[in-house]
């Protein structure tokens, strides 16, 4: 059965400082990859999506990206953090491009 | 992008069927309706999809009207468990990931 792991489940980061959310899928191949951010009392903000390796495609202009160095392996970045940065994480994946998509449990990430 | 519309809150007692509608009026012809379930500090959870009719699973039944404009998410006998945030979402991803959409959902509090 597919498992997808995000790490680290909670983050406290300073202002300023950098950033680095991993994501992996396993038991499947070729997934498409999502990353998203939910900020408290809001709805899921998709941030960045992935078909392939090397191929990422970005929603929402921001400080924030997205990099795939491997099949199964998602990474969101930030070279300096601001405080609106802050939210819930959550990478998914999908068999295919489509709304059938299976969660990770999330990144809460506070900047101070 | 099909906007939703979807009650902010519902209330409903243990054993209770509980009915959650959601108006798409602008629908497009190649869309398709999906629900997700969200528990806090979780990342949603993927419940059921549907083009037309009634789909039905192991977890709930979708209802969609022949014109389409809304859908209704059932759930049979709920627990407390059921406790959690609904999310109904609207579209083609063949037209772009701006449809990837989480409103801000309905949250349903199941009463003992």
């Amino acid at each position: 059965s597919q498992t997808i792991h995000q790490w680290p489940a909670t983050l406290v980061q300073p202002v300023g400082s950098p950033l680095s959310l991993e994501c992996t899928v396993e038991g499947t191949s070729n997934p498409n990859l999502y990353w998203y951010r939910q900020a408290a009392g809001r709805g899921l903000q998709l941030l960045f999506y992935s078909i392939g390796i090397d191929q990422i495609s970005s929603e929402v202009p921001q400080n924030l990206s997205a990099s795939r160095p491997q099949d199964r392996q998602f990474i969101l970045s930030s070279k300096k953090l601001l405080l609106s940065d802050s939210g819930f994480y959550l990478c998914a994946w999908s068999a295919d491009f489509s709304y059938e998509q299976y969660f990770g449990p999330g990144t809460r990430l506070t900047v101070t | 992008l099909a906007k939703t519309t979807q009650p902010i809150s519902m209330d409903s007692y243990e054993g209770q069927e509980v009915n959650i509608t959601c108006s798409h009026n602008n629908i497009a012809t190649n869309d398709y309706i999906t629900w997700y379930q969200q528990f806090p500090s979780q990342g949603p959870r993927f419940i059921i999809q549907g083009y037309k009719t009634k789909v039905t699973n192991e977890v709930a039944s979708l209802f969609i009207p022949a014109d389409r404009k809304s859908s209704t998410l059932s759930l049979p006998r709920v627990s407390l468990s059921d406790t959690a945030v609904y999310y109904c979402l609207v579209g083609d991803l063949g037209t772009g990931a701006n449809n990837l959409f989480f409103g801000t959902g309905t949250r349903l509090t199941v009463i003992p």
